[in-house]
């Protein structure tokens, strides 16, 4: 079935620095969505892409379907980015919204 | 503007006894919806999904079933909870197939 590998599954950065976390899929997938989930477990939808690029203030993410790939960049990271971040796609063969997650990546931005 | 409520925020439940958890969606018709599951420090894994009122496939078989008794409410229970069935259950909608998922702000299940 439709699986998704998210890397790293930790990452530490300090305050103004920046990262990139990955998502590899290993079938064809309509789109991709890139959620933080805060403290209390809400999902805050970061991005949604079926191709291209997109960028939103620190963030920008590229899903790249013919490879089968997908990149969430953070930069200037600030304190409020902590926390885990999950990629999720939706297969192409898929008859309904079947959103496949990621394992996620907990982030801890440090003074 | 669409609003995703969900209730209750948390429970703390023993097992083997039964278990009712509701989502609702307010400022949009016939949405799709779905449930997902998430263990302590895990990912979601969707369980259920419904396109109409009425209409519940399951995605995932965890002793949980689902029905849609209306058109902007979706209800995810069990007869006998396991421990198994801990974890934090998210509701979540969209317009159709290809489009952006939104998800509420969970529940906390605890099973004792």
């Amino acid at each position: 079935g439709d699986q998704v590998e998210q890397s790293p599954s930790a990452l530490s950065l300090h305050e103004g620095t920046g990262s990139a976390l990955r998502c590899n899929f290993t079938t064809t997938m309509r789109a991709v969505q890139w959620f933080q989930q805060n403290s209390r477990g809400s999902l805050i939808n970061l991005f949604y892409l079926a191709s291209g690029t997109k960028e939103n203030g620190r963030l920008k993410s590229t899903f790249n379907s013919k490879e089968s790939y997908s990149t969430l960049h953070i930069r200037d990271a600030q304190l409020e980015d902590s926390g885990t971040y999950f990629c999720a796609a939706e297969g192409a063969s898929s008859s309904f919204s079947k959103l496949v997650f990621g394992q996620g990546t907990s982030l801890s931005v440090v003074p | 503007a669409q609003t995703i409520h969900q209730w209750p925020v948390a429970e703390i439940k023993a097992v083997g006894s039964p278990l009712s958890l509701g989502c609702t969606i307010k400022g949009k018709s016939s949405p799709n919806l779905y449930w997902y599951w998430q263990a302590t420090g895990g990912t979601l894994q969707q369980l259920f999904y419904s396109i109409t009122v009425g209409q519940v496939e399951s995605v995932v078989q965890l002793n949980l079933s689902a029905s849609r008794p209306k058109d902007d409410q979706f209800i995810l229970s069990t007869e006998k909870l396991l421990l198994s069935h801990s974890g934090f259950y998210l509701c979540a909608w969209t317009l159709d197939r290809g489009y952006e998922q939104y998800f509420g702000p969970g529940t906390r299940l605890t099973v004792l």
